[in-house]
Order: C-alpha cells, then sequence, then structure tokens
C-alpha cells in the first residue's frame, strides 16, 4: 500500500509566484521527510528535509511544513522560478530498522510558466 | 555538497548476459546504500539496503539471485543484475545517506536489454 501519497500529478505556476506541493502520509512511524527535485533520466536532487520534532524548516526559497496530527506536509517554493520545472518527490523514513529507507510518493510535475 | 556517482549512465546488453552497476560515496563514508529502481512515469521503488560487510537486505518481490549486492567497501556499493532479460531494462539508481537528515542520490543507470 502506498504509505507516502502526492494526490497533484502536475501543478502550473506563473514565474514568481508561491509554488505549493502537498503530501500525505498514513505511517506514524514516518519520522524524517524528504524533499527532492526530480529531472528525467536523472537521478533525484535532494532540496529540503524536516525531523518530525519540528513543523517548519527553511532554506533558501524553500521551505517545508509537517503537520504532524493531519499526516500531511507541503513544500513552497517563493519565488518560483522557470528551472524549477521538474517532477517533484515526497519522502518518508521512519519506524525500527528504517534507517534511511525512504518511502516515495509517486511525484507531482512541476511547469513554471513565464 | 555530499555526491554520489554511479557508473555506467547507460549501458546496453544482450539477453542473458550481466551487468555491473558501480555506486560511490565520494565525499562521506557510507555504511549503508540503497538501490532503487524506476519505471517508466512511476516513482522510485526501493530494491534492496547495502550493508557494508554483510549481506545486503532485499525488499519483498525482489530477487536477491538477480540483483546480487556487495558493498565492498565504506564508499563502493555494486549491483550486479545476473542474466538480464528485457523486463529487467530500467533506470537503475543508488543512494547514501551520511546521516538521517539528508539521502543524496546517484545519477542513475539506464539499462537497455535487447
Amino acid at each position: 500500500d502506498q504509505q507516502v501519497k502526492q494526490n497533484s500529478p502536475s501543478l502550473s505556476v506563473q514565474e514568481g509566484r508561491i509554488s505549493i506541493l502537498n503530501c500525505d502520509y498514513t505511517n506514524s512511524m514516518f519520522d524524517y521527510f524528504l524533499w527532492y527535485k526530480k529531472y528525467p533520466a536523472e537521478g533525484p536532487t535532494f532540496l529540503i528535509s524536516i525531523s518530525s520534532i519540528k513543523d517548519k524548516n527553511e532554506d533558501g526559497r524553500f521551505t517545508v511544513f509537517l503537520n504532524k496530527s493531519a499526516k500531511h506536509l507541503s513544500l513552497h517554493i517563493v519565488p518560483s522560478q522557470p528551472g524549477d520545472s521538474a517532477v517533484y518527490f515526497c519522502a518518508a523514513s521512519g519506524g525500527t530498522d528504517s534507517w534511511g529507507k525512504l518511502q516515495f510518493g509517486a511525484g507531482t510535475q512541476v511547469v513554471v510558466t513565464p | 555538497g555530499a555526491v554520489v556517482s554511479q557508473h555506467p549512465s547507460r549501458v546496453i546488453c544482450k539477453s542473458g548476459t550481466s551487468v555491473k552497476i558501480e555506486c560511490r560515496s565520494l565525499d562521506f563514508q557510507a555504511t549503508t546504500m540503497f538501490w532503487y529502481r524506476q519505471f517508466p512515469k512511476k516513482s522510485l521503488m526501493l530494491m534492496a539496503t547495502s550493508n557494508e560487510g554483510s549481506k545486503a537486505t532485499y525488499e519483498q518481490g525482489v530477487e536477491k539471485d538477480k540483483f546480487l549486492i556487495n558493498h565492498a567497501s565504506l564508499t563502493l556499493s555494486t549491483l550486479t543484475v545476473t542474466s538480464a532479460h528485457p523486463e529487467d531494462s530500467s533506470f537503475y539508481i543508488c543512494s547514501a545517506s551520511p546521516n538521517r537528515e539528508t539521502q543524496y542520490f546517484g545519477p542513475g543507470t539506464r539499462l537497455l536489454v535487447l
């Protein structure tokens, strides 16, 4: 079963505006959440992560918010740039014997238009 | 920043032959590395956890005799696809973590079995 879900397969946003990507999870044992950006035929590029003891982490244009009670996290990109057009994956890890094992969402294709 | 390399980036082989893919962590030691597979337009699927000095741990449904993993040192893991068949054609990606909060992926290896 899919423990990490990204329900929006695609998102179109205008350059300079905010991109908000959402991710839901079902496993309450997850304690680390990571966001990746991926281009076709390339490995994922790490963007930002958050541990379950925090509710917000910010790095430059990227901010991740975690709502543990709702089992929901989001990635905000502001301002969006054309180079941000890619597929974004949400990933989670946690629980016993799970160090580093990531469960990925299905991804959201972001298109930033001029 | 941390870098994970993979070699080769692309390989074409005949059905029945074996293919070895190398994964290296270039600026940190990794006692654990991970191997993923991505099908076209799908998310990343964890295949196995590569453990330095011990046997790899395979995810359910992954044939350990088909996908041989050797973690020879703290910076090198290899995945060998044995007796490859066309259905093994895929994009294989490795990753390594210096800590719980980050995990870096290699650029991936595109395997095509004819």
